[in-house]
């Protein structure tokens, strides 16, 4: 199975400018997108096909990357982006990173 | 707007048998490929099976292969997931969601719905 790594948890403040970084174990080429999972709530896509921005999904929201190194960037943060961030690929069947605990400051 | 509405979840005994239902609307159902995705209490997400749109293509996760089977009712618009022999493992909230792109991205998720394993 290819493996994702996430960075457990990062602290910023309104905003700034953050980085969640996703690694693969293997390549996934363009094959990785991301979701925003709140408390409570079901995940929400914000990123395909690693820079593809998701409709309705506020440009401050970007990702880049491909092969095994992925990035989703906020730019600006705001409050509302209090979140857990997982990375996913589907390049070779369907694996998720452990998530990214998003807090503010 | 697209839906999707889990339902059949509950409290059950290991070994035992449930059945969860995932009811679609506000698209073509019978156009996209479905999932089955779990979350077990605070921690992260797991795929756990898939059906194509025409039920042609059906693949299982390593940890439900052979226990669970994925199946699809399109002129029901409903999603199905028939789960045996349950462990306390299994233990999760399971979300069908909607499979969307060449690149197979999950575009639409449930609200899930709870299945507890425990005596």
């Amino acid at each position: 199975d290819t493996v994702l790594t996430q960075s457990p948890a990062l602290a910023v403040s309104p905003g700034e400018r953050v980085t969640i970084s996703c690694r693969a174990s293997e390549s996934v080429s363009t094959g990785m997108h991301w979701y925003q999972q709140k408390p409570g709530q079901q995940p929400k896509l914000l990123i395909y096909g690693a820079s593809n921005l998701e409709s309705g999904v506020p440009a401050r929201f970007s990702g880049s990357g491909s092969g095994t190194d992925f990035t989703l960037t906020i730019d600006p943060v705001e409050a509302d982006d209090t979140a857990t961030y997982f990375c996913q690929q589907s390049w070779n069947d369907d694996t998720f990173g452990a998530g990214t605990k998003l807090e503010l400051k | 707007e697209v839906q999707l509405v889990e339902s059949g979840g509950g409290l059950v005994q290991p070994g035992r048998s449930l059945k969860l239902s995932c009811l679609a609307s506000g698209f073509t159902f019978s156009n996209y490929g479905m999932n089955w995705i779990r979350q077990a209490p605070g921690k992260g997400l797991e795929w756990v099976a898939s059906i194509s749109s025409s039920s042609s293509y059906i693949y299982y996760a390593d940890t439900v292969k052979g226990r669970f089977t994925i199946s699809r009712d399109n002129a029901k618009n409903t999603l199905y997931l028939q789960m045996t022999s349950l462990r306390s493992e299994d233990t999760a909230l399971y979300y069908c969601a909607r499979r969307a792109g060449l690149l197979g991205y999950f575009d639409y998720w449930g609200q899930g719905v709870m299945v507890t394993v425990s005596s």
